[in-house]
């Protein structure tokens, strides 16, 4: 079986900007999450859907928001980049709340 | 908000030594969960607890959770260049609800 894909892998952007990163959870799963990591600290939460619907938001600006199609995939869109918005973005899946979360291997954002 | 704290930051050892990695909350978790994450590659789920004071090994690894659900701990038995990596504790405090990662303990082991 698939595991998470995100696309793409690898993303350069001028600061102002607009990204698109897409996600698609593992076959079956419902919950899926969005974090955001800078080199050498933890994954930092940005979003979580459930069934398609937004079940939490993390300290993030109003300049990223996040859908989860009927599919289950999901986009992260980030407007008006920012130099400190360059980081590895992470989409993970899990089957059901409350269960361990399958990482994609994420997308690597710089913003110049 | 909540906290997840992990110590140490880092941590260097030669292989066949233990390792042990220290996870603490600001506040009660409904579970916690623990991660690795090689060089150059993303979190892989290694476990979950959910009962206070449960125990759990996978072969030379021993999770713990506190009796308070505020503290968790992961051990290594006699370390291998296999483990490799920076392991983090994932603390869920509403069941369903968010996973809130500690900072990591980074694993050296020289052979």
């Amino acid at each position: 079986d698939a595991g998470v894909t995100q696309s793409p892998t690898h993303l350069i952007k001028t600061r102002g900007q607009h990204v698109t990163l897409r996600c698609s959870p593992i076959s079956g799963h419902k919950s899926v999450s969005w974090y955001q990591q800078v080199l050498g600290q933890g994954p930092q939460f940005i979003f979580q859907y459930y069934e398609k619907e937004e079940r939490g938001r993390g300290n993030f600006p109003d300049r990223f928001s996040a859908r989860q199609f009927p599919n289950y995939s999901s986009e992260l869109n980030v407007n008006a980049l920012l130099l400190g918005d360059s980081a590895l973005y992470l989409c993970a899946s899990s089957q059901d709340l409350n269960y361990g979360y399958t990482f994609g291997s994420g997308t690597r954002l710089t913003v110049v | 908000g909540q906290q997840v704290m992990q110590i140490p930051q880092y941590q260097h050892v030669q292989e066949g030594e233990d390792f042990t990695t220290y996870c603490n909350s600001s506040t009660t978790l409904s579970n916690i969960q623990w991660y690795k994450q090689r060089p150059g590659g993303h979190p892989v789920f290694l476990i979950q607890l959910v009962k206070s004071g449960e125990v759990k090994k996978q072969k030379r690894l021993t999770f713990q959770f506190g009796e308070a659900k505020k503290n968790s701990s992961l051990h290594i038995t006699a370390t291998q260049t296999t483990d490799v990596g920076t392991y983090f504790c994932a603390g869920v405090v509403t069941s369903g609800s968010r996973l809130t990662f500690g900072e990591g303990t980074q694993l050296t082991v020289n052979p």
